[in-house]
């Protein structure tokens, strides 16, 4: 079974705290994603990495960060978390083809405070 | 740009009764389509997926049809279970993307 991991379910952090959320999967996927959900918004994408070290911007990148050292951890970095990004969290991966479906990890709850 | 636009919710429906939950898009090309389902407390798992025109999609009684004249994806069950409680969620991948496009989601609840 494909498994996706996510350091930690719920989160509180206080405003101006840097942030770090880790997602590890391990399939040997090449794609991984970092998702936000909000009620009434559905999943917003922050950004993706489609190979160690590289990283592109999804659709609301602002007030985030990303780092992928290593193929099976994905890293979400908030550098100076702030309430509005008081939101659920959500890391997927991939295999490359675009076909392919994306495993999602169980979420982070992070509230900023 | 992509997009996905799906029925608002809540839904809720009686144990063995219809259901549809509507989703149409917006892409150029031929994107792939899917349906992702989120239980309580969970992330998103993949519900059944058509990657072309009138593909059929189907995984747990659930089935949805691939409809580029239309463009739509609609998700349909015969006869809904308690256990089938959700949120459902309509998204595309646009040709050659590794992106997802979500619809906002419908949250479905099913009562005894």
């Amino acid at each position: 079974d494909v498994k996706v991991t996510q350091s930690s379910r719920y989160l509180v952090k206080r405003t101006g705290e840097k942030v770090f959320l880790e997602c590890v999967q391990d399939m040997d996927h090449e794609n991984m994603f970092w998702y936000r959900q909000d009620p009434g918004l559905g999943l917003r994408l922050i950004y993706f990495s489609y190979d160690v070290k590289m990283k592109e911007k999804g659709d609301i990148p602002e007030g985030y960060s990303v780092s992928r050292e290593k193929k099976e951890r994905f890293s979400l970095i908030l550098e100076s978390a702030s309430t509005n990004q008081t939101s659920m969290y959500l890391c997927a991966s991939s295999y490359r083809a675009s076909y392919n479906e994306q495993f999602f990890g169980p979420g982070t709850r992070l509230t900023v405070l | 740009g992509d997009s996905v636009t799906q029925m608002e919710g809540p839904v809720t429906l009686s144990e063995e009764a219809f259901l549809t939950i509507n989703c149409t898009y917006t892409a150029t090309g031929y994107p792939s389509l899917f349906w992702y389902v989120q239980y309580p407390g969970e992330g998103l798992q993949l519900l059944l997926k058509a990657t072309k025109a009138d593909d059929k999609g189907s995984n747990k009684g659930f089935e949805a049809t691939y409809r580029k004249e239309t463009t739509s994806f609609h998700l349909e069950k015969g006869s809904v279970q308690v256990s089938d409680s959700a949120v459902y969620f309509c998204a595309l991948r646009g040709a050659g993307s590794y992106q997802l496009t979500f619809g906002k989601g419908t949250k479905l609840s099913v009562i005894p």
